[in-house]
């Protein structure tokens, strides 16, 4: 069974601060990795796709990595904003079935403070 | 970009009861769209996956009379909880692809269920 891990799982940092959330995953055959943000009570917003052949993608002040030797993904967020807060989810796709599926981690609660 | 839009966000009903959300794509046509659950502190899981015009495959665990499933459109699909209950409480989510590209996916803006 496929599992996602994100660590930690609840980050509080100081506005401005410079920060990194850590996704893990397991499987082998990932086809691209996702990083999605929730804000409470709300549907997921995609932010980055990572292809299985790339190593990053940016986007903003926003950059995800992805290293599918050690089974690690991370999500560097710059100068982070009080509006930055939310619960970051990574999602690995893969083909189990003839569309594939997402497995998501728990997520990490990110709090910005003023 | 693509949108997808679903429908109610909230909603309350009695036990009992059924619920109908409703989840579509609203600038592209839509040949898979997912149903994932989500209960406090948990990850997202996938519930069932529905094609246009076929029966939803569903995750093990899932009922399938329960959760009744119609794709009857490439812009619509629909997730009726059948006979509700407080278990069923929860934020329901779709998401969805339009069989191309590289699987980016697009997400609704989610129903929260409330049973009572």
């Amino acid at each position: 069974k496929q599992e996602v891990t994100q660590i930690p799982a609840a980050l509080s940092v100081p506005e401005g601060e410079n920060l990194v959330l850590n996704c893990s995953f397991t499987d082998s055959a990932i086809y691209n990795l996702q990083w999605f943000r929730q804000d409470p009570g709300k549907g997921l917003t995609s932010l980055l796709l990572i292809q299985s052949s790339q190593r990053e993608q940016t986007s903003g002040r926003l950059n995800a990595s992805l290293d599918k030797s050690s089974g690690r993904s991370t999500l560097y967020i710059a100068a982070s904003q009080p509006g930055d807060s939310a619960t970051y989810l990574c999602a690995d796709f893969n083909y189990g079935g003839s569309q594939g599926n997402l497995i998501f981690g728990k997520g990490t609660k990110l709090s910005v403070k003023p | 970009g693509a949108v997808v839009s679903q429908h109610p966000s909230r909603v309350i009903c009695k036990s009992g009861t059924s619920v109908k959300i409703e989840c579509r794509s609203l600038d592209f046509q839509a040949t898979t769209m997912f149903w994932y659950r989500q209960f406090p502190k948990q990850s997202l899981m996938l519930m069932a996956t529905s094609n246009e015009g076929s029966k939803a495959t569903y995750e093990q665990g899932v009922e399938k009379d329960k959760f009744l499933i119609n794709h009857a459109s490439l812009t619509l699909s629909t997730l009726t909880v059948t006979s509700a209950h407080p278990e069923d409480s929860s934020f329901y989510i779709c998401s969805a692809i339009t069989g191309t590209g590289n699987y980016g996916y697009t997400f609704g803006s989610g129903t929260r269920l409330t049973v009572v």
